[in-house]
């Protein structure tokens, strides 16, 4: 079955700073990538994700991610953070099967505090 | 304006009582979610539906039941068997599972907040 780790459990950070956020995944094969956001008091939204292609994807707000096959990594970067990215961020991991598509497998997602 | 409604907010229930969870999505997706968030636990899946009138077990069903009469509406109720039911619910819904062109993108509702005391 798949797995999904997300080492980092809190990250504190100050504005301006450059944000990498780790996520590993467990599976060998063809697999859909994900990275969610929830904002303080809001529902959880789709930051990026990646299917196919070019391995370094770019989501809203300014956030990449670069998905790294040989290292089964997909970590999350932004070169200049705001206060406004206070969040929690979740990795996600679709696994694709000829037996059909394990279900999407969630890390257990990093806090991220951006101190002004 | 198309997205996922989850009612209510906040809701509270007395210990061995059953209660259930709407989530409405006028989305036309043919699949739905339903997942439990703990802090420093991520999201579990509880139950998953690919289809009308058919639905299976996630990782944590156990104490969870779900119906999936109409392609619009996927209720949870959280029986008293479940052990720990205080946490946050969220629905979600795809417009499949296929891999392929992003058609297993998961969009979320709001959430529920269960307390049972």
């Amino acid at each position: 079955a798949q797995s999904v780790s997300q080492h980092n459990h809190h990250v504190i950070l100050s504005e301006a700073a450059s944000l990498e956020l780790g996520c590993n995944y467990s599976y060998g094969g063809t697999v859909n990538l994900f990275w969610y956001v929830q904002y303080p008091g809001q529902h959880l939204q789709l930051l990026l994700k990646y299917f196919s292609g070019d391995p370094l994807v770019k989501g809203i707000k300014g956030f990449e991610a670069e998905f790294i096959k040989s290292k089964f990594s997909f970590n999350l970067r932004k070169p200049s953070v705001q206060w406004s990215d206070t969040a929690e961020y979740f990795c996600a991991v679709n696994a694709l099967t000829v037996f059909g598509n394990e279900k999407l497998t969630f890390g257990t997602g990093t806090r991220l505090t951006i101190i002004p | 304006d198309g997205g996922i409604t989850q009612s209510p907010k906040y809701l509270f229930r007395k210990e061995g009582q059953n209660v259930t969870l709407s989530c409405e999505q006028n989305l036309n997706h043919d699949a739905m979610y339903w997942y439990r968030q703990d802090p420093g636990q991520g999201l579990r899946l509880i139950y998953y539906s690919q289809i009308v009138n058919d639905f299976q077990k996630g990782d944590i069903a156990e104490g969870y039941s779900v119906s999936r009469e109409k392609k619009e509406s996927f209720p949870l109720t959280v029986t008293s068997a479940q052990k720990n039911p205080t946490a946050f619910y969220l629905c979600a819904s795809s417009k499949g599972v296929s891999g392929l062109a992003g058609f297993n993108e998961q969009y979320f509702g709001p959430g529920t907040r269960l307390t049972v005391t």
